[in-house]
């Protein structure tokens, strides 16, 4: 089976500090992709940031990085200097190459405060 | 250019109505996903249509959905005699076929009452 686990159905954190949402994931496949999507009430699903699996460097855009650990199947994501618009869902999805559709977790409800 | 659309965003409908879902995918993307977001869950596979091949339909939950996209391009999703677990935001995505290219359209919140 593949799956994926979200462990923090809800987290909070101040404006301009840094916040880790967790995932793991199940997989028997070796060649996969990794993504974060972030859904704001709009309900627009939107691609924060992903991982190529043979990647052993972990991607980052702009105040959003990754921290990729292949053998032990986790791939957090790590927002700095938080602002006011981040706060939305945010799930963790994976597909493989021999699959065509993406694997979701259930989501971690982020709220930024000012 | 124009992303993923879906019609209607809100559907509020009556146990046992039928209803119809649409997705206009991006143009020239040849793979198309719907998908359902149910309160507190995360995003359900539902079926995946791939050019002119049949598609796959093993995460549709009963034989009251069914799903069709014509001329390669739009897709209804239908549900049949809708119940109150019915009630859901319906995602629909296309792609190349590209493992990182998907593009999600803004769903569509069905209401059961």
């Amino acid at each position: 089976a593949q799956t994926v686990t979200q462990s923090q159905p809800e987290m909070s954190v101040q404006e301009a500090e840094t916040v880790t949402l967790s995932c793991t994931y199940d997989t028997s496949e070796s060649n996969y992709y990794l993504f974060w999507y972030k859904q704001p009430p709009s309900r627009q699903m939107i691609l924060v940031i992903r991982q190529e699996a043979y990647k052993q460097q972990n991607a980052t855009e702009n105040r959003f990085s990754v921290n990729f650990q292949k053998a032990a199947k986790s791939f957090s994501l790590k927002i700095s200097d938080s602002q006011l618009g981040d706060t939305a869902m945010y799930f963790c999805a994976f597909i493989t190459n021999s699959g065509y559709a993406l694997n979701f977790g259930k989501g971690t409800s982020l709220l930024v405060t000012p | 250019g124009a992303g993923v659309s879906q019609s209607p965003s809100n559907k509020v409908t009556e146990k046992g109505k039928d209803v119809e879902l649409r997705c206009d995918p991006i143009s020239g993307h040849t793979a198309l996903y719907w998908y359902r977001q149910s309160l507190g869950q995360g995003l359900e596979f539902l079926i995946y249509f791939q050019g002119n091949s049949a598609p796959d339909k093993s995460g549709l939950p009963s034989d009251r959905f069914s799903a069709e996209r014509t001329g390669g391009s739009v897709s209804t999703l239908t549900i049949q005699r809708t119940q109150q677990e019915d009630s859901a935001v319906y995602l629909c995505a296309s792609s190349l076929d590209d493992p990182e290219g998907f593009s999600f359209g803004p769903g569509t919140r069905l209401t059961v009452l």
